[in-house]
């Protein structure tokens, strides 16, 4: 069974400096998708990037930037320039095939002026 | 147009009631799924449908029953509420091998109060 490990409950950081936030993962399967989430107080569940794991070139969206390992399997989400509407829970996720999206327990990230 | 909505956004019932989530979307997806959002935040599959067939059912309570008339649309009936349902129940919808496009989209939640 596939399972996802967030190690970090709670991080800060400071407003324009860079946060990386960890994820590991566990699944016998080559060829999947892995996601992070953002849930801003609202609590909408934004996507904030995607990396398919037959891809080795990491994804970046703008400040958003994963380091994916995927012998390691590990999805690190790096956020350059932090900003304050950045304050969220973020959350890691395994998709594969058509089964179920499989979430991590979430980071929840302050970002400080 | 909200490509994932439910409805309610908010309710609050008492113990022993029976209560319903409807959930649409119009994103031509087929498949669809409820997850349960804890206090803890930890948010956890409840069920998942393909094109209007159940294929996960993540050891819920029967007192859960998920319908789905269409493969638009998922609801979420819940007999007998008990204090520990309270919640928030995310509605979501994905299209399998939709390569680039492979994503979930969720509906804002419900929150839902026992009392």
């Amino acid at each position: 069974a596939q399972t996802v490990t967030q190690s970090q409950p709670e991080m800060s950081v400071q407003e324009a400096e860079t946060v990386t936030l960890s994820c590991t993962y566990d699944t016998s399967e080559s060829n999947y998708y892995l996601f992070w989430y953002k849930q801003p107080p609202s609590r909408q569940m934004i996507l904030v990037i995607r990396q398919e794991a037959y891809k080795q070139q990491n994804a970046t969206e703008n400040r958003f930037s994963v380091n994916f390992q995927k012998a390691a399997k590990s999805f690190s989400l790096k956020i350059s320039d932090s900003q304050l509407g950045d304050t969220a829970m973020y959350f890691c996720a395994f998709y594969y095939n058509t089964d179920k999206l499989i979430f991590g327990t979430g980071t929840r990230l302050q970002v400080f002026p | 147009d909200t490509a994932v909505s439910q409805t309610p956004k908010y309710l609050v019932t008492q113990m022993g009631n029976d209560k319903s989530i409807k959930c649409e979307q119009n994103l031509g997806h087929d498949t669809m799924y409820w997850y349960k959002q804890d206090s803890k935040k930890f948010l956890k599959i409840m069920f998942s449908y393909n094109n209007k067939e159940l294929i996960i059912n993540e050891t819920v309570p029967n007192r859960f029953s998920p319908k789905s008339p269409d493969k638009a649309h998922l609801n979420l009936h819940i007999n007998s509420l008990e204090l520990g349902d309270s919640a928030v129940y995310f509605c979501a919808s994905s299209q399998p091998g939709g390569g680039l496009n492979t994503e979930a989209f969720f509906g804002q939640g419900t929150r839902l109060t026992v009392v």
